[in-house]
């Protein structure tokens, strides 16, 4: 699976949009990416996916870079309920890897009050 | 909405024991997963089942991990003789079909081997 590079945390005020960035410089043509998020004591929690175009859903943004190599999870007012582990993770369409995740270490993402 | 569910929340067992952690996947879903993550760790994939065989899996997932179907609705992992090393949250997922569609986890089991 091609890698992805995060940030290991951040840190914004609610009300406020954040930039969640990802780095996948090996991305393949066939790999999606995927957004998923744990809050605390809790399982991961699907976020959003994107191949080329950039997506939008009720939770989130994705905004992905022209040569796909990077990405951005937008959380456009960030609330205390969104403090969370964020995880960048790519899946390749097709294959055998029957939708497997691989989860690295993630942005820890703290919200003020 | 619709949601993974697994039971128990928390057990706690000894060393050498076997145990079985529950999970209920969402009822129409075609894929099932087995996840663990040990505390302060990353969540690390077990593996995954499919048209009832697994069709992937980890080199976690030795010989003392099993998964079974049993009912068309429950979807387990057991472990035979569990070790202190065991010890983590376990999360269940599915997935409805192929392609590029989510998974839904469930809230996890906490996983105590004493």
């Amino acid at each position: 699976d091609a890698k992805t590079t995060q940030p290991n945390s951040m840190e914004s005020n609610e009300e406020e949009p954040v930039h969640l960035p990802c780095n996948h410089s090996t991305i393949s043509g066939t790999d999606y990416i995927h957004w998923y998020r744990q809050l605390p004591s809790q399982g991961p929690e699907y976020v959003i996916h994107g191949l080329t175009s950039n997506v939008n859903n009720r939770m989130a943004s994705l905004a992905i870079a022209e040569d796909r190599k990077s990405s951005t999870l937008i959380l456009h007012r960030a609330t205390l309920r969104d403090a969370a582990v964020y995880y960048c993770i790519l899946r390749r369409a097709g294959g055998t890897s029957y939708g497997k995740l691989t989860f690295g270490q993630g942005t820890i993402l703290t919200v003020h009050p | 909405e619709p949601e993974v569910t697994q039971t128990p929340s928390h057990q706690v067992t000894q060393m050498g024991q076997e145990v079985i952690l529950r999970c209920v996947p969402i009822s129409n879903h075609l894929y099932f997963y087995w996840y663990r993550q040990i505390l302060g760790q990353k969540v690390e994939f077990l593996v995954s089942f499919y048209n009832n065989e697994i069709s992937e899996k980890s080199e976690i997932f030795d010989d003392q991990f099993s998964v079974e179907r049993p009912d068309g609705s429950n979807f387990t992992l057991k472990i035979r003789s569990t070790k202190l090393e065991d010890s983590a949250m376990y999360f269940c997922a599915s997935r409805a079909r192929t392609g590029n569609t989510e998974a839904f986890f469930g809230q996890g089991t906490r996983l105590t081997v004493v």
